[in-house]
């Protein structure tokens, strides 16, 4: 079983849609829990970021953390086409764990979110 | 600030061939990171810095080197290009313990093609 585990999609959805993506792990030591959004030919870049168990909102976007289930979701509330992007799921155990503290990430391969006017 | 920047944007090596990816930030940041990104198949960790002269392995160092001289540089360097290294490849970097999240930030990236 890979350490995370993201369903690559394509996910395409019309235009004011409810979008949800997720990720499921096998490690239980990961404490950090983050969101990735990359736009074609780019970098990516970090949308939202939650620490243990729980939910985080940020205006359109609510990332939501199941540490018991080992599952974390992304929501994403009248979907826009510039939310057009793929969207990768990124994990971290705590520094303590991480020894030297390379606060190293273990990305999901990513969902390519198309969303249509 | 420009962030993190990488040059070149793409490249096409021949097998065999030599070349050095440069991965520069202007943020003071301690830990900087080399990934490639197969597609479909996430990010994959080469190489990463905690600090200038020290770096460690990823997931997938083979056929890599690094080194770490400065704070603000940490170029990639493949010796003997192979097909598999088709790839794109980013540099990231973050903070070091203090800060307020684990929070990466990455270059544009290089595409490198080898044929």
């Amino acid at each position: 079983q890979k350490e995370v585990e993201q369903d690559p999609g394509p996910l395409s959805v019309p235009e004011g849609a409810i979008v949800s993506l997720n990720c499921t792990y096998s490690n239980s030591a990961f404490q950090y829990f983050m969101w990735y959004r990359q736009y074609s030919r780019k970098g990516p870049e970090l949308l939202m970021y939650t620490y243990s168990s729980g939910n985080k909102e940020d205006g359109r976007f609510t990332a939501q953390v199941d540490k018991s289930s080992k599952y974390i979701s992304l929501f994403i509330r009248d979907s826009q086409p510039s939310d057009s992007a793929t969207y990768l799921c990124a994990m971290s155990p705590s520094a303590a764990y991480s020894g030297a503290g390379s606060y190293q990430l273990t990305f999901g391969k990513g969902t390519k979110l198309s969303v249509i006017p | 600030n420009a962030g993190v920047t990488q040059t070149p944007k793409f490249r096409i090596l021949k097998i065999g061939q030599s070349m050095t990816l440069q991965c520069t930030q202007d943020m003071n940041h301690n830990y900087m990171y080399w990934y490639r990104q197969d597609p479909g198949m996430g990010l994959k960790l080469i190489y990463y810095s905690v600090g200038a002269g020290i770096t460690d392995k990823g997931e997938v160092p083979n056929g890599y080197n690094v080194s770490r001289s400065t704070t603000e540089d940490f170029p990639l360097r493949l010796e003997l290009a192979a097909p598999s290294q088709t790839s794109v490849y980013f540099c990231a970097s973050r903070p070091g313990t203090s800060g307020s999240s684990y929070e990466q930030y990455f270059g544009p990236g290089t595409r490198l093609t080898v044929t």
